[in-house]
């Protein structure tokens, strides 16, 4: 089956530093890639939507210039949370669509900020 | 605001049939219903999809009536493994996880 890769799997950073999250396709090619929050005991939340080359498309509520995201590569996107805050501490999970109605998730990536 | 909703949780034995309902009242028209089983720490695992009627696989069955409003995801035979949080996926105006339900199978 398609396999999806995050890394890192978790990271620890301070409060006012940035942190990038990478996202791989490994064996297949990743038109859409998508990108969701998950705080302890609750589902999964979309943040954003990206395409190969184009900007991603957002989710109301979820800051553009905080959460980066860069699809710029069929088998790559990154998110980068900017000048992360605690609040910003969670799991954060990306999957990756080759048709558009299947998903393919990664591992996650646990963020602590200190 | 469209929802997604779940049972918060079940409980059952090993060897029994489960049976977990999603309600999804504005699915987009032409979009897929895909369950998804996750483990504390990981990412959700894909389990079964489909888009009316009936669907099985090696693993579980679902149900989908013909207004599509609703979904029901059938494991026959739980065993412990099976311990782990139950989400739908639907398209209504955008992309939705349903609320989860948390499984736990018993000896």
């Amino acid at each position: 089956g398609a396999v999806v890769s995050q890394h890192p799997s978790w990271v620890i950073c301070k409060s006012g530093t940035s942190v990038k999250i990478e996202c791989r396709s490994l064996d297949f090619q990743a038109t859409t890639m998508f990108w969701y929050r998950q705080f302890p005991k609750q589902s999964l939340m979309l943040m954003a939507t990206s395409n190969e080359g184009s900007k991603a498309t957002y989710e109301q509520g979820v800051e553009k210039d905080k959460f980066l995201i860069n699809h710029a590569s069929l088998t790559l996107s990154t998110l980068t949370v900017t000048s992360a805050h605690p609040e910003d501490s969670s799991f954060y999970i990306c999957s990756a669509s080759e048709r558009s109605y299947e998903q393919y998730f990664g591992p996650g990536t646990r963020l602590t900020v200190t | 605001l469209a929802k997604t909703t779940q049972p918060i949780s079940m409980d059952s034995y090993e060897g029994q049939e489960v049976n977990i309902t999603c309600s999804h009242n504005n699915i987009a028209t032409n979009d897929y219903i895909t369950w998804y089983q996750q483990f504390p720490s990981q990412g959700p695992r894909f389990i079964i999809q489909g888009y009316k009627t009936k669907v099985k696989n090696e693993v579980a069955s679902l149900f989908i009536p013909a207004d599509r409003k609703s979904s029901t995801l059938s494991l026959p035979r739980v065993s412990l493994s099976d311990t782990a949080v139950y989400y739908c996926l639907v398209y209504t105006d955008k992309l939705i996880f349903g609320t989860g339900t948390r499984l736990q199978v018993f000896p």
